[in-house]
Order: C-alpha cells, then sequence, then structure tokens
C-alpha cells in the first residue's frame, strides 16, 4: 500500500524569506501524481500543485515550486518570498495514475507559521 | 460562481444523537465526495455519490453512517448514535467528472462529540 510521510510537523519562516517542506512516499507503482494543498485556518483545501511522475521538470506556480526527485521518493514544495497569507496547513498527496483524484493518500500535514 | 457550501461549519452533539451534515456542490458538479479529518492527519476517502448513487463507499464504517445525494438537494452525510471517536471535521469535495477532474473543497464541519 501507498504511504505519505511529512516528518515536519510545524515549520517557521521569517516573512520574505523561502521555507522547504518535505515530502516523502512509497509505492511501487511507476505512474502516479503527486499534489500539495495548502489548509488555511478557512479549513478550505486548496489545491497548490501538482506534479506528473511521468514528467522530469519540476512543476512551478509563481512562488511555490516543487523539487521532485523519483528515485529518492521525494517531493518537497519550496515557497519564495514568504507572505503573511502563506501560514497555512500543507498536505502532500499521492494518487496512483490508475485511480481518480478522489482517491488520494494524504501525508499529516506540516504547519507553516510566518513570522513577520 | 458560489464553491462547495457545508453547513453547519460547527456541529456539537451528545453521545447518542444523530448528526447530519449537509453539502451544496460548485453548480455544475454532479460527484461529490466526503472525507473525515482528524487532528493533526489528512484527509481520510469516506464514500463518493453522484446524483442519487453510491460509487464508491469503501471508506465509510458500515454501521452508523450513511450518505445520500438525492435528485433535489444537498448531498447529507449521517451519523447516527454518535460516539466520542467521531469528532473531526468533515469535509465534501465536489467536481464536474470523476477522472482527473481537481476537486474542489468546502470549508468542512466540525464535529464535537461530548
Amino acid at each position: 500500500a501507498q504511504t505519505v510521510t511529512q516528518s515536519q510537523p510545524e515549520m517557521s519562516v521569517q516573512e520574505a524569506e523561502t521555507v522547504t517542506l518535505s515530502c516523502t512516499y512509497d509505492t511501487s507503482e511507476s505512474d502516479y501524481y503527486l499534489f500539495w494543498y495548502k489548509q488555511p485556518p478557512s479549513r478550505q483545501m486548496i489545491l497548490v500543485i501538482r506534479q506528473e511522475a511521468y514528467k522530469q521538470q519540476n512543476a512551478t506556480e509563481n512562488r511555490f515550486s516543487v523539487n521532485f526527485q523519483k528515485a529518492a521518493k521525494s517531493f518537497s514544495l519550496k515557497i519564495s518570498d514568504s507572505q503573511l497569507g502563506d501560514a497555512a496547513m500543507y498536505f502532500c498527496a499521492y494518487r496512483s495514475a490508475f485511480g481518480s483524484n478522489y482517491q488520494l493518500i494524504w501525508g499529516a500535514g506540516t504547519k507553516l507559521i510566518i513570522k513577520p | 460562481n458560489a464553491g462547495v457550501m457545508q453547513n453547519p461549519r460547527h456541529l456539537v452533539r451528545r453521545r447518542g444523537q444523530e448528526a447530519r451534515l449537509r453539502c451544496s456542490p460548485m453548480k455544475g458538479h454532479s460527484h461529490v465526495y466526503w472525507y473525515r479529518q482528524l487532528p493533526e492527519e489528512g484527509l481520510k476517502f469516506m464514500v463518493y455519490l453522484q446524483k442519487e448513487n453510491i460509487i464508491d463507499e469503501s471508506g465509510m464504517p458500515k454501521e452508523r453512517f450513511s450518505a445520500e445525494f438525492p435528485k433535489e438537494g444537498p448531498s447529507i452525510l449521517r451519523i447516527q448514535q454518535v460516539v466520542r471517536g467521531d469528532s473531526a471535521a468533515y469535509f465534501c469535495a465536489s467536481s464536474p467528472s470523476a477522472e482527473n477532474s481537481p476537486l474542489h473543497f468546502g470549508n468542512g464541519t466540525r464535529l464535537t462529540v461530548t
């Protein structure tokens, strides 16, 4: 069975600095998708970024980028120029390419604190 | 275009009572999914419904839990005879189709059982 591990329960960063959140996963599949979701205090889950395992290039969305290391089964999220609005829980999630989008396997989350 | 609407936002029930959680999907979305989130954990899939049909209920406990998505009206997640262990945040998501459509989440209902 696939698992997703986020080893950092909490991270803090100074506003405008860069922070990296870690995520590792375990799977025997070669084709899959990886996601980072943000959950602010409003509790709504918001998709931040998505990576397809067969793509070598790391996904980027404005200040958010990933470092996808397929062999190491690592999928870290880098947030550049951190802003106060980035404060939230961040969840890493995995989905088999043969499954549907609702069949995500979630990590336990990392709480990101932004210091002004 | 309103997003996924869940109500109530907070629900307190005594042990043994029933909890009814409502979810109105985004306009044009006919696929609804329910998830449960325990403290300091990610989401756990419970059930996937299309209008009037349960498609996948593999994550839902066999007893006391039920879900429906009628032709008219919101989707309902019903928990009978609640116990303390049911205390959690329950999230609903919707999508226009089942395959690769991104999920749109609501703000969740936090259920507290006293």
